[in-house]
């Protein structure tokens, strides 16, 4: 198993559409959680952090759910700028103090006119 | 933009050949982390160094060293390239472990 799933892709909606992504992971000792977007051929931008009390930013609402290991991401109104790959990050701790910051595979959004 | 920069942008080498990659972190962050994406993939951990210490790493051979200097820039070395290092290498900074991190634009590694 992987230690952070997300749906496979694409995702393929219209203006103006809500899509809601989604995001397991494996290890309970995870500290921290974000969504970043990575545009074609960039680097991963940070969209926003996620907490257990969920967080919303303008048309973006993310939420965690720390018992069943799950993290969303909602975007409500898509506009043609939202489309690129959102990937779900995941800080968690290894070995006697380390840390380690796994990301998802990434599930591409295509928000069409 | 994030205040993080990598050097150099592309690199062509061969297989068995030696790589560095630099990068400079944003303005009071103490904490680096570097990742290889393959094409079509998030990235992967490669490792952290935080305050000049490797913190956490991932699972990368020990071909994959790094540095971390006083000022808190840091190195990626690959030692006996091979095909499939061909890769972006993302260097991130932040502050503390758990924070977000911000991405520099990336070093595109072609191994021929």
């Amino acid at each position: 198993r992987k230690e952070v799933e997300q749906d496979p892709g694409p995702f393929n909606v219209p203006e103006g559409a809500t899509v809601a992504f989604n995001c397991t992971y494996s290890n309970s000792a995870s500290q921290s959680f974000f969504w970043y977007r990575q545009d074609c051929r960039k680097e991963p931008k940070l969209l926003m952090s996620v907490y257990s009390s969920g967080n919303e930013d303008g048309r973006f609402t993310a939420q965690l759910n720390r018992a069943s290991q799950y993290i969303s991401l909602l975007i409500r109104d898509s506009k043609l700028s939202d489309s690129a790959t959102y990937l779900c990050v995941v800080n968690g701790l290894i070995g006697t103090g380390g840390f380690k910051t796994i990301f998802g595979a990434g599930t591409r959004l295509f928000v069409k006119a | 933009e994030t205040g993080v920069t990598q050097s150099p942008t592309h690199l062509i080498k061969t297989r068995g050949q030696q790589v560095t990659l630099r990068c400079s972190s944003q303005s009071g962050h103490n904490t680096v982390s570097w990742y290889q994406q393959a094409l079509g993939q998030g990235p992967q951990f490669i490792f952290q160094y935080y305050r000049e210490e490797e913190n956490g790493r991932g699972n990368f051979p020990p071909r994959f060293s790094g540095l971390q200097f006083p000022n808190y820039s840091s190195e990626l070395n690959v030692n006996a390239l091979e095909l499939d290092d061909s890769a972006l290498y993302l260097c991130a900074s932040s502050r503390g472990l758990e924070n977000e991190q911000f991405f520099g634009p990336g070093t595109r590694l072609t191994v021929l």
